[in-house]
């Protein structure tokens, strides 16, 4: 079975910092890969998604994450951190059409921006 | 616009006192889901319903029930919670089943057991 690991759970930046957050993934063969976060009191938003093709794929907020298939990563990357990105941010991977297809997330990690 | 709401955002409830929570979409998602959030953990999916096909994750207690009475409403009911149930609860709606589909994720309901 497919597993995700964020191995930080709490990673703290100043504003305008560069950020990267860790995600590394078990599976056999190249899974589709998604990176959500949650700010406080809402639901899980979608910020990007790999499938397939180019291995930096950018997203919404002004973020992006590149897939490194010799290192099973999928790091999500901004260059310069806002205040309104103080969420939590999940990577999660789905296997592709064959395996069980649902979404299985990493344990998150927190975001805290300092001014 | 809200697209995925869920009722209530706060929940609290007796040990073993049944409870229902409520998540509705206007998306018209053929695929809804259910998903627990405990403090510090992953999502995990509890089921899924694609239409009105209901589908059971292998490891979801049997005290863990849902209803999709429509389309756009979806129940989650735990019939006895226990303190082990405390948890955030997601629901979420895609418009297939499928890896490749984006979910859509509505706040979340803190489930509170006493």
């Amino acid at each position: 079975a497919q597993s995700v690991t964020q191995p930080d759970i709490h990673i703290t930046v100043s504003e305008g910092a560069s950020l990267e957050l860790r995600c590394n993934y078990s599976y056999g063969a190249t899974p589709y890969l998604f990176w959500y976060v949650q700010s406080p009191g809402q639901g899980l938003q979608l910020l990007l998604k790999y499938f397939s093709g180019d291995t930096l794929v950018q997203g919404i907020k002004g973020f992006e994450a590149e897939f490194k298939r010799s290192q099973s990563s999928f790091n999500l990357r901004k260059p310069s951190v806002h205040w309104s990105d103080a969420a939590e941010y999940f990577c999660a991977v789905a296997t592709p059409q064959g395996g069980s297809e649902k979404l299985v997330f990493g344990k998150g990690t927190k975001l805290t921006v300092n001014p | 616009d809200a697209m995925v709401i869920q009722n209530p955002r706060y929940q609290v409830t007796q040990f073993g006192k049944p409870v229902t929570l409520s998540c509705s979409q206007t998306l018209n998602h053929n695929v809804m889901y259910w998903y627990q959030q405990k403090s510090s953990q992953a999502p995990k999916l509890l089921f899924h319903y694609y239409d009105k096909d209901f589908n059971n994750e292998a490891d979801t207690p049997d005290n863990f029930q849902s209803r999709r009475p429509n389309t756009s409403f979806c129940f989650l009911d735990i019939r006895s919670p226990g303190l082990g149930d405390a948890a955030m609860y997601l629901c979420a709606t895609s418009r297939e089943w499928g890896g490749t589909d984006t979910q859509y994720f509505g706040p979340g309901t803190r489930l509170t057991v006493l």
